[in-house]
């Protein structure tokens, strides 16, 4: 157990759809890192927050966008939803702004129909 | 960011030792190297970090030339549960990454 937490495990939805996935890094880190998986891929980082503010930004579509509240947890808001959006989420999370060491959560499985 | 190279796949037998070598040819002066391993639909899990020589904890070796342009990553007696994706990572240390990148990873297979 990495100590960070993902909501919900699982997610089903339709095409043109909006969904919110939840992170909650472990107690103490100040960054959080958003990655997507699609199926046999690598992960491609999408974006990552510190202590609060958007600090580095990778491969993230437009319609996709995240923030990091005030308690440090983190969400990954993805809308108009397409088939290819389909893909493992995972978030991670490190104590300062360096990333080598992050300590990542179980993940979010999104399928979209 | 400096791009790694690293072979899409292994197979080895229960026991043996398993090097991984990545190649970084144009790794930058305050680039560490990282490696992860990930389990299916599990999220990667940090094995070990170096910067140069060797460098060893309880599950693994890393093992950096002086001209730093590969790594190696070694597994004592490998067992079945070592089965997993290995990814290597080259990037600045404490520091805000542009683009973080995976890449493909190793696909390594044990054997009994």
């Amino acid at each position: 157990d990495s100590g960070v937490t993902q909501t919900p495990k699982h997610l089903i939805t339709a095409t043109g759809q909006r969904v919110t996935l939840r992170c909650s890094p472990r107690s103490g880190d100040l960054s959080v890192y958003w990655y997507q998986q699609s199926l046999d891929q690598g992960l491609q980082f999408l974006i990552q927050y510190y202590n609060g503010e958007e600090r580095a930004k990778g491969n993230i579509l437009e319609r996709f966008s995240a923030q990091q509240f005030p308690d440090l947890h983190s969400e990954l808001n993805l809308s108009s939803l397409e088939l290819g959006d389909s893909a493992l989420y995972f978030c991670a999370s490190t104590p300062a702004g360096g990333y080598n060491e992050q300590f990542f959560g179980p993940g979010t499985r999104l399928t979209v129909l | 960011l400096a791009k790694t190279t690293q072979p899409i796949s292994m197979d080895s037998y229960e026991g043996q030792e398993v090097n991984i070598t990545c190649s970084h040819n144009n790794i930058a002066t305050n680039d560490y190297i990282t490696w992860y391993q990930q389990f299916p639909s599990q999220g990667p899990r940090f094995i070990i970090q170096g910067y140069k020589t060797k460098v060893t904890n309880e599950v693994a070796s890393l093992f950096i030339p002086a001209d730093r342009k590969s790594s190696t990553l070694s597994l004592p007696r490998v067992s079945l549960s070592d089965t997993a994706v290995y990814y290597c990572l080259v990037a600045p240390g404490y520091s805000s990454a542009s683009k973080i990148i995976f890449g493909s990873g190793t696909r390594l297979s044990i054997r009994p």
